[in-house]
């Protein structure tokens, strides 16, 4: 089975502090997501990362940054957390189509959620 | 821009019932995937069901069917004889080609369902 693993489930934080969220995944699969869902929002995306050392903004970039140095490891980073970054973060990963000849085209596995408040 | 509407924020059923997730969406692309996630109050969200552009036959595993209708950009999800642990919120996604060969996916805000015992 895909395993996405998420360091911390529940995280408290306060203002200004610096914060990591750690993601690992077993499958090696080429991408890797961070997502951040909140109620009546759904889930947006906020960085992607297709290979080692690459990334790409999502649709909700501000205020976070991500760190792909090894394929299985994904983190994200708030510089200095704020209020309204307090939320459920989800990580995911999937393979390349175009190595998977299109049969996985999209599918996302989820790790469980790691739930931020900022204090 | 590609955009995914789940019109339907919370449902609540007795159970039984069957009940029926509304999903509509809107793309350019002419091959895409339309996906349904379920996140139970664990938090995890899980895959249920990943459905092409060009395969528009209904699709039924046990007591879910889904319908996909191009002519109206619908890939609603019906679940049949609903059970407590149905209870959880669903999300209907979109495949979007994405940098780099990554495939990303644009999520609906989700539909609350609630099976009452």
């Amino acid at each position: 089975d895909v395993k996405v693993t998420q360091s911390s489930r529940y995280l408290v934080k306060r203002t200004g502090e610096k914060v990591f969220l750690e993601c690992v995944q077993d499958m090696d699969h080429e991408n890797m997501f961070w997502y951040r869902q909140d109620p009546g929002l759904g889930l947006r995306l906020i960085y992607f990362s297709y290979d080692v050392k690459m990334k790409e903004k999502g649709d909700i970039p501000e205020g976070y940054s991500v760190s792909r140095e090894k394929k299985e490891r994904f983190s994200l980073i708030l510089e200095s957390a704020s209020t309204n970054q307090t939320s459920m973060y989800l990580c995911a990963s999937s393979l390349t189509t175009r190595l998977a000849g299109g049969g996985n085209t999209g599918e996302l596995f989820f790790g469980e959620g790691s739930r931020l408040t900022v204090l | 821009a590609q955009k995914v509407t789940q019109a339907q924020t919370e449902i609540s059923v007795v159970e039984k019932e069957d009940v029926t997730l509304d999903c509509v969406y809107e793309t350019r692309d002419t091959t895409y995937y339309l996906f349904w996630y379920k996140q139970p109050p664990s938090g995890e969200l899980v895959f249920l069901i990943r459905r092409n552009s060009f395969d528009e036959q209904n699709e039924i595993s046990g007591r879910y069917s889904w319908n996909f209708q191009k002519s109206t950009s619908s890939f609603n999800f019906t679940i049949t004889a609903s059970q407590v642990v149905d209870s959880a919120v669903y999300f209907c996604a979109l495949s979007e080609a994405k940098g780099g060969g990554a495939d990303g996916l644009t999520f609906g805000k989700g539909t609350h369902l609630i099976i009452q015992p």
